[in-house]
């Protein structure tokens, strides 16, 4: 299976201040038709995980223009900008390019 | 709008079966391939299987952690999603999760149904 190493485990922040979240595959996530299938996921106290970014780099629908996806090959990060209050939670990588998909272990963003 | 309504889920015997359900409304079912993951509380979820839309045969593929434990199908004419779970074990105590998928992605997530494996 491809492992998804999320550092840090927890990041402490300031409300209006920025984070950055690291994921790391064991593996290549390019796939053999071009794509890379990282995606990253935001899961709130007592709810479902919510899609925020896919294959990489695009905002799922709704999702505001202060989180945004980076990275290539093993590795990938998501920065969130201007954090506020609803964005506090676990958030988690995920990759589809091999079977099974994986996720990453999670880093809980929590008010510093 | 996409709605996903897991039910079912419960208190179980270590040894026992059940039977999942997701209720899907708000999109075209027959077009999307259709995935379950679980949560232990606390921890990462963990993908277990999908099957795959009409354009793709409704084919299957599973994680090989439950593969020949459990078993996904679905009912197109009632847009129901079942995960059929045997043997079950202490281990396989999660909340689980049915979710659509587009773009390899987990799209949209039901809000979940506990699952307690357990004597």
């Amino acid at each position: 299976d491809v492992v998804m190493t999320q550092t840090p485990v927890s990041l402490p922040v300031s409300l209006g201040g920025q984070a950055s979240i690291s994921c790391r595959s064991s593996q290549s996530l390019v796939h053999s038709n071009g794509n890379t299938y990282l995606h990253w996921y935001l899961q709130k106290p007592g709810q479902s995980p919510q899609l925020l970014i896919y294959r990489v780099s695009n905002r799922f629908s709704g999702v505001p223009d202060r989180f945004s996806g980076s990275g290539s090959g093993t590795d990938f990060t998501l920065k969130i900008s201007r954090v506020e209050p609803e964005d506090l939670g676990d958030y988690y990588c995920l990759q589809s390019t091999h079977f099974p998909r994986t996720f990453g272990g999670g880093t809980k963003l929590e008010l510093k | 709008e996409v709605k996903l309504l897991e039910s079912g889920g419960g208190l179980v015997q270590p040894g026992g079966s059940m039977r999942l359900s997701c209720a899907a409304s708000g999109f075209t079912f027959t077009d999307f391939y259709m995935n379950w993951i679980r949560q232990p509380a606390g921890k990462a979820p963990e993908w277990l299987g999908f099957i795959r839309n009409k354009a793709n045969g409704y084919t299957t593929e599973y994680n090989p952690s439950v593969k020949g434990r459990f078993t996904i199908s679905r009912d197109n004419t009632q847009n129901m999603l079942y995960l059929q779970m045997n043997t079950l074990r202490a281990e396989d105590t999660a909340t689980y999760y049915c979710a659509s998928e587009s773009v390899r992605a987990f799209a949209y997530w039901g809000q979940g149904t506990l699952v307690t494996v357990s004597s």
